[in-house]
């Protein structure tokens, strides 16, 4: 258990819908980590914030968004979806900001859209 | 484009052998090197790191090999366990670019180990 928590575990949704996942950081950890993990895809990092202020982009779609609450939890909010946005997405969380920390990942929600 | 390469979907070891997983990279700004272990309904783990200033490091039955020159790294296990049976993830990052702190991963081998 890496105590990194993220809710739900699945998720079954139709096109077009709006969808969000929450991630909860493991305790002390002020960095958050969104990747998401297609079929036959490595792990794509999408965001990362830091104590609540968005720290890196990667390859995030407009259609996404993320936002981190001052109790240090995120979410990752999905929208329009479409059918190439089923996926597993992963939380990762580590200490501080910096290159070297650790990312500690949670078990990940599946998304499947149909 | 693909900046960190595992050619090998899969790899199957008898156990007690050792376990040899590679990993190829293009992008020279990558001065930090991971390698996650996952398990199926489970997120990935960190198992071991490396610094571009060094050449091996060691943690237990693992050793990660760095060969700067080539842009190559492997993972060692010594001996392979079944319960070492998972998905490796070698990821890579430039501690001082741009996207500083961003993984880019490799899309991941297999390992069986046979008992």
């Amino acid at each position: 258990d890496s105590g990194v928590t993220q809710t739900p575990k699945h998720l079954i949704t139709a096109t077009g819908q709006r969808v969000t996942l929450r991630c909860s950081p493991r305790s002390g950890d002020l960095s958050v980590y969104w990747y998401q993990q297609s079929l036959d895809q490595g792990l794509q990092f999408l965001i990362q914030y830091y104590n609540g202020e968005e720290r890196a982009k990667g390859n995030i779609l407009e259609r996404f968004s993320a936002q981190q609450f001052p109790d240090l939890h995120s979410e990752l909010n999905l929208s329009s979806l479409e059918l190439g946005d089923s996926a597993l997405y992963f939380c990762a969380s580590s200490v501080g900001g910096r290159a070297t920390d650790t990312q500690y990942f949670g078990p990940g929600t599946r998304l499947t859209v149909l | 484009d693909q900046q960190v390469k595992q050619n090998s979907p899969s790899l199957s070891v008898q156990e007690g052998r050792i376990s040899i997983l590679n990993c190829d990279y293009t992008n020279s700004m990558f001065d930090y090197f991971l390698w996650y272990k996952k398990y199926p309904a489970e997120g990935p783990t960190f198992l071991i790191s490396i610094s571009s200033i060094k050449d091996k490091n060691e943690d237990g039955r693992f050793t990660v090999f760095l060969n700067k020159s080539a842009k190559h790294l492997s993972l060692h296990i010594v001996p392979s366990q079944p319960g070492d049976s998972a998905v490796y993830f070698c990821a890579a990052k430039a501690r001082y670019g741009g996207s500083q702190g961003n993984l880019i991963f490799g899309k991941g081998t297999k390992l069986s180990v046979k008992p």
